[in-house]
């Protein structure tokens, strides 16, 4: 079936390293959108990209989608104790765009 | 405040009976799902609903059961057929199919004893 890989799997980081987690599927998307999930908490939207090659920016976190459209990544910049949490990728697929399909998740910890 | 009402928080079952999550939402979306998720792993989409009275089998649809009779309702019914069913269990909705992200409850987490 269709499937959404996602790397790293954890990231362990210094408060005020960079993070950056990585979206791969083997299929074309039709868009991509990312999910923040705080321990013991359930998934919060971020942000949706939909065009080829796009970048969006939200205060410290920068999104891009891969010219392809079967990629995307999320960075963030100088992370704080508040990013902790599971980042999920989530896309959906031209032939069917009713059924968003996660990714696996990059759980964050960073350390002060 | 509108947003998506999941209950019970905790719910913890017996083998062999079935049990049925509420999920309510005052948002006006059309659309409505159902994730299951297991430690350290993603969503699993059971099932969706795009309109009243219409609802499809998601991944992993097999030992539960939903309904949509209402716009605001989509109970999801986890049967005794469900071989593995100790998980969290999501429920979340969106407008126009989706686009512009998913809006999810705080989930129901079900316990086998």
């Amino acid at each position: 079936g269709q499937q959404v890989m996602q790397i790293p799997q954890y990231q362990h980081v210094q408060e005020g390293e960079d993070f950056t987690t990585y979206c791969n599927s083997s299929t074309t998307l039709s868009n991509i959108q990312w999910y923040k999930q705080r321990p013991g908490g359930h998934p919060v939207f971020l942000i949706q990209l939909v065009k080829s090659g796009e970048v969006k920016k939200q205060k410290r976190l920068t999104f891009q989608f891969g010219e392809a459209k079967k990629n995307s990544s999320l960075h963030i910049t100088a992370t704080q104790t508040t990013d902790v949490g599971t980042y999920f990728c989530a896309g959906t697929y031209i032939k069917n765009t009713d059924k968003l399909i996660f990714g696996t998740g990059t759980r964050l910890q960073v350390f002060p | 405040d509108g947003g998506i009402t999941q209950s019970p928080k905790y719910l913890f079952r017996k083998e062999g009976q079935n049990v049925t999550l509420s999920c309510e939402q005052n948002l006006n979306h059309d659309a409505m799902y159902w994730y299951r998720q297991d430690p350290g792993q993603g969503l699993r989409l059971i099932y969706y609903s795009q309109i009243v009275n219409d609802f499809q089998k998601g991944d992993i649809a097999e030992g539960y059961s939903v309904s949509r009779e209402k716009k605001e309702s989509f109970p999801l019914t986890v049967t005794s057929a469900q071989k593995n069913p100790t998980a969290f269990y999501l429920c979340a909705s969106s407008i126009d199919r989706g686009r512009g992200g998913y809006t999810f409850g705080s989930g129901t987490r079900l316990t086998v004893v």
